[in-house]
């Protein structure tokens, strides 16, 4: 299946632990974003590459730390985590250039923080 | 970020009732375009819009590009049950910029 894919779907840990999500597209697309979506539904950018050099860089902890091997993989790690971190984190991934700005989202993964 | 003003924020409808949701900005937009989210789900596109003035279908959906550029509506005809979820705009100000802006979602819930 031609998709973004997310690894893994729940995560459950306690406060101040380090976790990592991994993200992967086969689209073919070369930007990759990490959205932040909180109880209240709101999408919040937290991050984007294009190509694997970081462009988008949202007023984010520097606790998070996005990483991306090559063009297909946007992995998010997350040091000393917090109470607030807990929420559901997105993966997406575009094509950029001219005519738009179409991102295909993964199915999200719940960060819930003890 | 720039914010996208959507409204309503949810709305109850009875099957078989058409629904009409629209999207706000105090700046132009390039790009508009409509995401659902199910329970559960990430966002699915359902439609991207490239012209003022355009009008765009996808079965029951039809979403427009509104004139001024400042704004989009999304129409769902003969609502089904499935279509219950989070609908999303988002829109892109620049051509080749990839940042989106997005409203905070309309939860549509049909009553059977």
């Amino acid at each position: 299946d031609t998709a973004v894919s997310q690894t893994p779907k729940y995560l459950v840990t306690q406060m101040g632990n380090d976790k990592s999500i991994k993200c992967e597209q086969n689209l073919g697309h070369d930007t990759m974003y990490w959205y932040k979506q909180d109880s209240k539904k709101f999408l919040k950018i937290m991050f984007s590459y294009n190509n694997k050099e970081l462009i988008i860089n949202e007023t984010v902890p520097n606790r998070f730390s996005p990483k991306s091997p090559d063009k297909a993989h946007l992995n998010l790690h997350i040091n000393s985590l917090e109470l607030g971190d807990s929420a559901v984190y997105f993966c997406a991934s575009s094509n950029q250039g001219h005519g738009g700005n179409e991102q295909f989202f993964g199915p999200g993964t719940r960060l819930t923080v003890l | 970020g720039q914010q996208l003003n959507q409204s309503p924020q949810s709305m109850f409808i009875q099957e078989g009732e058409d629904v009409s949701m629209n999207c706000t900005s105090s700046s132009i937009f390039n790009t508009w375009l409509w995401y659902k989210q199910d329970p559960g789900e990430g966002p699915v596109l359902l439609i991207a819009l490239y012209k003022a003035g355009e009008l765009t279908s996808n079965g029951r959906l039809t979403a427009q590009f509104g004139i001024t550029r400042k704004d989009s509506f999304l129409n769902i005809s003969a609502s089904i049950p499935s279509d219950v979820g989070i609908y999303f705009c988002a829109g892109q100000r620049g051509y080749g910029n990839n940042r989106l802006a997005f409203g905070k979602g309309n939860q549509v819930v049909v009553i059977p």
